[in-house]
């Protein structure tokens, strides 16, 4: 079946600018999570869906960052006034419910704030 | 807090031969995952081994194993007979069982296969 998939592939903006970037998870997972890759760096946690819960957004770095899951399926995560620090890979991942499954990631966005 | 921690920024072996990437963690917890993760150049994270902190036993895939020492807080990656598909950034995970799902990753070791 299909994998994690997002869109952008890439994305450039002006420092200042709104950007959403999207994220389709598998079909059938409940857990969705964003993660943020900075260049040269592992990956740090922002934020996390599981079914109906509220989210867990503790890793997410400011109020400019958001993010929604709509009917428990796609997920946006919206970066609103960016700046130049935030230029990174935003990478996707998805699991069915429970610790004891695997993350699947998907490709990732690339964003670059210019 | 947990940390992962990976010594080695980059790492090199000849094809064929054998490599073993470093990976220590620190936590409060006696019950969660760590895991390897491979990110080739198309950016996509793929799953290359898990372990169960409450398994002695040390996991294998095929050509991939890991040292886990749970006392030392140590979960190395040793992959053998080297190829050229295996290059790549490599990353080591945490996870706890219960609660939060996030996975905490180390900054990563890039790997490079000699031909």
């Amino acid at each position: 079946g299909a994998g994690v998939s997002q869109s952008p592939s890439n994305k450039v903006t002006e420092k200042g600018k709104d950007v959403e970037l999207r994220c389709d998870p598998i079909s059938g997972h409940t857990a969705l999570y964003w993660y943020r890759q900075s260049l040269g760096q592992g990956l740090e946690f922002l934020i996390y869906f599981q079914g109906n819960s509220a989210p867990d957004k503790s890793g997410l770095p400011s109020d400019r960052f958001s993010a929604e899951r709509t009917g428990g399926s796609v997920s946006t995560l919206t970066i609103q006034r960016t700046q130049q620090e935030d230029s990174a890979v935003y990478l996707c991942a998805s699991s069915l419910a429970g610790g004891s499954y695997e993350q699947y990631f998907g490709p990732g966005t690339r964003l670059t704030v210019t | 807090a947990q940390t992962v921690t990976q010594s080695q920024p980059e790492m090199s072996v000849q094809e064929a031969e054998t490599v073993t990437l470093s990976c220590t963690y620190d936590t409060s917890e006696s019950d969660y995952y760590l895991f390897w993760y491979k990110q080739p150049p198309s950016r996509q994270m793929i799953l290359v081994i898990r372990q169960e902190a409450y398994k002695q036993q040390n996991a294998t895939e095929n050509r991939f194993s890991v040292n886990f020492q749970k006392a030392a807080k140590s979960f190395s990656l040793k992959i053998s007979d080297s190829q050229l598909g295996d290059a790549a950034m490599y990353f080591c995970a945490y996870r706890i069982i219960q609660g939060a799902q996030k996975l905490v990753f180390g900054q990563g070791t890039r790997l490079t296969i000699n031909p």
